[in-house]
């Protein structure tokens, strides 16, 4: 059965201080890796797909990286407007669905 | 374009009563689906379709009916709202279902007393 498993549950950062947030992964033959921002009443806005490991990839201040069993969010400098919950799912070849993590809330402050 | 949007925004169901959630896409993406969220849980899969006329059970499928007439809309049906359905729905939709961005809608706020 495919898992994904996010830590921390939540985050406090000082604008500045950078960190990473983990995502760990068991999937029958992995087609992607997602990652999504969702702010508080709104739907999960689209970050970043990963297919294969050793793939990254850069948009702003977030890198995300991938390993054949987890993947990373690197958050550099990070600002409040990058508030909010990180979500990480992963799509197994054989079928559809994303099977998301519970999420990771981060909160930067001033 | 507007994306994936969701109406309405937020209902309040009596137990028994029966409604229908409204998703409408217009990026002409074949692939639309259903997602429940609740808190201290991720989101699960309802339902999905991979074109019209084509739908398929997901992970928590019961007590919701779908239907997909055509590309663009994906409405979900309670059919008896139970309080267990009291949750954050979300519609989304991606090109073909692969391994490419899923856009998501809004969400509806749905509470069964």
């Amino acid at each position: 059965e495919d898992q994904v498993t996010q830590s921390p549950e939540a985050l406090r950062l000082q604008e500045g201080e950078s960190s990473s947030l983990n995502c760990s992964y068991t999937v029958s033959g992995l087609r992607g890796l997602f990652w999504y921002r969702q702010d508080p009443g709104k739907g999960p806005e689209f970050l970043f797909t990963l297919y294969s490991a050793g793939e990254e990839k850069e948009k702003e201040r977030l890198k995300a990286t991938l390993t054949k069993k987890e993947s990373f969010l690197h958050i550099t400098a990070p600002k409040p407007e990058d508030s909010a919950t990180y979500l990480c799912a992963v799509q197994a070849n054989s079928g559809y669905a994303l099977n998301f993590g519970k999420g990771t809330s981060l909160l930067v402050t001033p | 374009n507007a994306g994936v949007t969701q109406t309405p925004k937020f209902q309040v169901l009596k137990t028994g009563q029966s409604m229908t959630l409204q998703c409408a896409q217009d990026m002409n993406h074949e692939y639309m689906s259903w997602y429940r969220q609740d808190p201290g849980m991720g989101l699960r899969l309802i339902h999905y379709s991979v074109g019209a006329g084509i739908t398929d059970q997901g992970e928590v499928p019961n007590g919701y009916n779908v239907s997909r007439s055509t590309t663009e809309d994906f409405p979900l049906r309670l059919l008896s709202a139970a309080p267990s359905q009291t949750s954050v729905y979300f519609c989304a939709s991606s090109y073909d279902g692969g391994a490419n961005e899923q856009f998501f809608g809004p969400g509806t706020r749905l509470t069964v007393l």
